[in-house]
């Protein structure tokens, strides 16, 4: 069995400062995981990726998410916002089953970005 | 390139009815994927089509049932609708099989059950 669990439901942070959104996982096996971000009306959209290589990923946008396995965490990071930045993101588990790999999505954070 | 596209945008249904939601694949890619996102919450993963057969099951019921067409292109049937099925479903479509980190995710279809 898999799970993942998105500590906050918002974050709020100031233009120009650094953002931090938790994720912690639960899983039986060697997990991938991942951070999607969804904006208002637009699809959801790949930010990076951990597939078993190195345990700091970096991705799209200046974001970056480090996979501590003691920890069972997969937090996301950015040393300075944007007030783009200002979207719903998930953290996603997934392990491979039988010759499945059914993703888990977390239940998002909403990050918010003021000016 | 065409991205992933999905139709129709919004749908209201009543509860009982049976419903058809479609999606095209982005060109080249024969994987497609369909989740369900309620309000307030993640997506969940319903199913995957892999070269027009079932490839994987999330936890939803029989009467969640899919097509993949020869083109590659899906669509997404829920008979006897509940309020509960109220949600955005997103569909997503990936190059090759099981690659999951390669879904390309459309801007999805807001359905409404009353």
């Amino acid at each position: 069995a898999q799970s993942v669990t998105q500590l906050d439901s918002h974050v709020s942070v100031s233009e120009g400062t650094p953002v931090l959104l938790r994720c912690n996982y639960s899983s039986s096996y060697s997990p991938s995981l991942f951070w999607y971000v969804q904006h208002p009306n637009k699809g959801l959209q790949l930010l990076l990726k951990y597939t078993s290589a190195a345990t700091l990923v970096k991705g799209i946008n200046g974001f970056e998410a480090e996979f501590k396995k003691s920890e069972t965490s997969f937090h996301l990071t950015k040393p300075s916002a944007h007030m783009s930045d200002a979207a719903e993101y998930f953290c996603v588990v997934s392990v491979s089953s039988g010759g499945s790999y059914i993703p888990t999505f977390g239940r998002g954070t909403s990050l918010i970005v003021h000016p | 390139e065409t991205g992933v596209t999905q139709s129709p945008t919004h749908l209201i249904k009543t509860r009982g009815q049976q419903v058809t939601l479609r999606c095209s694949s982005q060109s080249g890619h024969n994987t497609v994927s369909w989740y369900q996102q309620a309000l307030g919450q993640g997506p969940q993963f319903i199913f995957q089509y892999y070269r027009e057969e079932e490839n994987g099951r999330g936890n939803f019921p029989p009467r969640f049932s899919g097509l993949q067409f020869p083109n590659y292109s899906s669509e997404l049937n829920v008979n006897a609708l509940e309020l509960d099925d109220s949600a955005l479903y997103l569909c997503a479509s990936s190059p090759e099989g099981w690659s999951f980190y390669e879904q390309y995710f459309g801007p999805g279809t807001r359905l409404t059950v009353t």
